[in-house]
């Protein structure tokens, strides 16, 4: 079964709003990471927050995770019609050398 | 400075061909990656390498599928006697030697179609 479990599957925000897309996980993680994958292309590594990190930003991504709840958070500030894409979350889990993808989130931006 | 390089980027294929995809990772970089995405869903693990070693095959299916990162040249993950079930996106990721749970470099993808 997949490590990564996102919520929500989909979300059609206005431009200018922020978008909040959660995740949770099963084991144990060395690192929890997101990611972005534009319509037919490759993903692009966002943010890498570690087991022992609650909180991390960067521009107007903000990550949080809660090892306790097994759940991670990724908050898009300002959202623009450019961040239309797909996110996914990757967890690096212990003793495995090898990312674990969810089944991501399809955001949409409306301008 | 190159980034992760994936050929084809579409490949048509009928059933019973096989097929090869190639990835040639980042310059320095010695681990690579193949994950396998399906339409609307997020990426499958199948098989990581280093030169000339397969590190962890337990998301590669035990037939048909197989992959090598040879001294030289790109690595080749290969599909032998295609059915339409490996149609999907399959995607290459590398990262540098020591890797210690870094960020993936991803190419751009080939798109498997098998008629």
């Amino acid at each position: 079964s997949q490590q990564g479990e996102e919520d929500p599957q989909a979300l059609s925000i206005q431009e200018g709003e922020n978008a909040t897309m959660n995740c949770s996980y099963k084991t144990s993680i060395n690192n929890l990471q997101w990611y972005r994958q534009n319509s037919g292309r490759g993903l692009v590594h966002l943010i890498l927050i570690r087991s022992n990190e609650r909180e991390k930003h960067s521009g107007r991504l903000r990550v949080t995770l809660d090892t306790s709840k097994k759940s991670s958070s990724l908050l898009i500030t300002a959202s623009r019609a450019a961040d239309t894409a797909s996110y996914f979350c990757a967890t690096s889990i212990q003793g495995a050398q090898k990312l674990v993808f969810g089944q991501g989130t399809r955001l949409t931006i409306n301008p | 400075n190159a980034g992760v390089m994936q050929n084809p980027r579409h490949l048509v294929r009928r059933r019973g061909q096989e097929a090869r995809l190639r990835c040639s990772p980042m310059k320095g970089h010695s681990h690579v990656y193949w994950y396998r995405q399906l339409p609307e869903e997020g990426l499958k693990f199948m098989v990581y390498l280093q030169k000339e070693n397969i590190i962890d095959e337990s998301g590669m299916p035990k037939e048909r599928f197989s992959a090598e990162f040879p001294k030289e040249g790109p690595s080749i993950l290969r599909i032998q006697q295609v059915v339409r079930g490996d149609s999907a996106a399959y995607f290459c990721a590398s990262s540098p030697p020591g890797w210690a749970d870094e960020k993936l470099f991803f190419g751009s993808g080939t798109q498997l179609s098998v008629l």
